[in-house]
């Protein structure tokens, strides 16, 4: 699996667009990139992911960068129940793997 | 509720007892998975079921037994627990070895003393 680098924290203002960026600088064809977060000690929820296109769902959007390099999560009105840590994985979508989480990026939103 | 069950939620051992972590899933799912985590870390993955009837080693296994009994349930068992296996456990599940979404469940809290 490709190995991402993350911030380890990040602060954004209550109402504002949380930018969370993630580098894979050696992501393979084949990997796609997850994202999930983690509140407190809670298990870890999954958010959104995508291989080449930019993808949105109800909770968040993932941009992808066109060499795959790169990739940011936006929280488009953060709000104080945002508060977590933020992983970002890139993966094989094959056979024999498992999700890898690294040390994520911490995000507190403030009032 | 539908989800990822893990008993007990806490438990303390001494260096040397044993004893197995359970994870039920009712949703069907095909894949299964054991992780832990340390304070202020990122989750370690121990093992692994990608379906019924096979197990694999992740990045941390050693120390540690799974068994998936059936396809709802996949048991996580420590034979002689030391202190360094002090951690937060969580299981999680997947529809399939590819599926994107991984469920988990809210953890087992395990302090080896």
């Amino acid at each position: 699996d490709a190995k991402t680098t993350q911030p380890p924290s990040m602060d954004c203002a209550e109402g504002r667009a949380a930018n969370l960026p993630c580098n894979h600088s050696t992501i393979s064809g084949n990997e796609y990139v997850y994202w999930y977060r983690q509140i407190h000690s809670q298990g870890p929820q999954y958010i959104i992911h995508g291989l080449k296109n930019n993808e949105t769902n109800e909770m968040a959007s993932l941009i992808i960068t066109e060499d795959r390099k790169s990739s940011t999560l936006i929280l488009p009105h953060a709000t104080l129940r945002d508060t977590a840590v933020y992983y970002c994985i890139a993966s094989p979508n094959q056979a024999g793997t498992a999700l890898i989480f690294g040390k994520g990026t911490t995000l507190s939103v403030s009032s | 509720n539908a989800g990822v069950t893990q008993t007990p939620k806490f438990q303390v051992l001494k260096t040397g007892q044993s004893m197995t972590l359970q994870c039920a899933q009712d949703m069907n799912h095909n894949s299964m998975y054991w992780y832990r985590q340390d304070p202020g870390m990122g989750l370690r993955l121990i093992y692994y079921s990608a379906s019924e009837g096979t197990t694999d080693k992740g990045e941390v296994p050693n120390g540690y037994n799974v068994s998936r009994l059936n396809k709802r349930e996949f048991s996580l068992r420590l034979e002689s627990a030391a202190p360094s296996q002090t951690s937060v456990y969580f299981c999680a599940s997947s529809e399939r070895w590819d599926a994107y979404g991984y469920t988990f469940g809210s953890g087992t809290r395990l302090t080896v003393v």
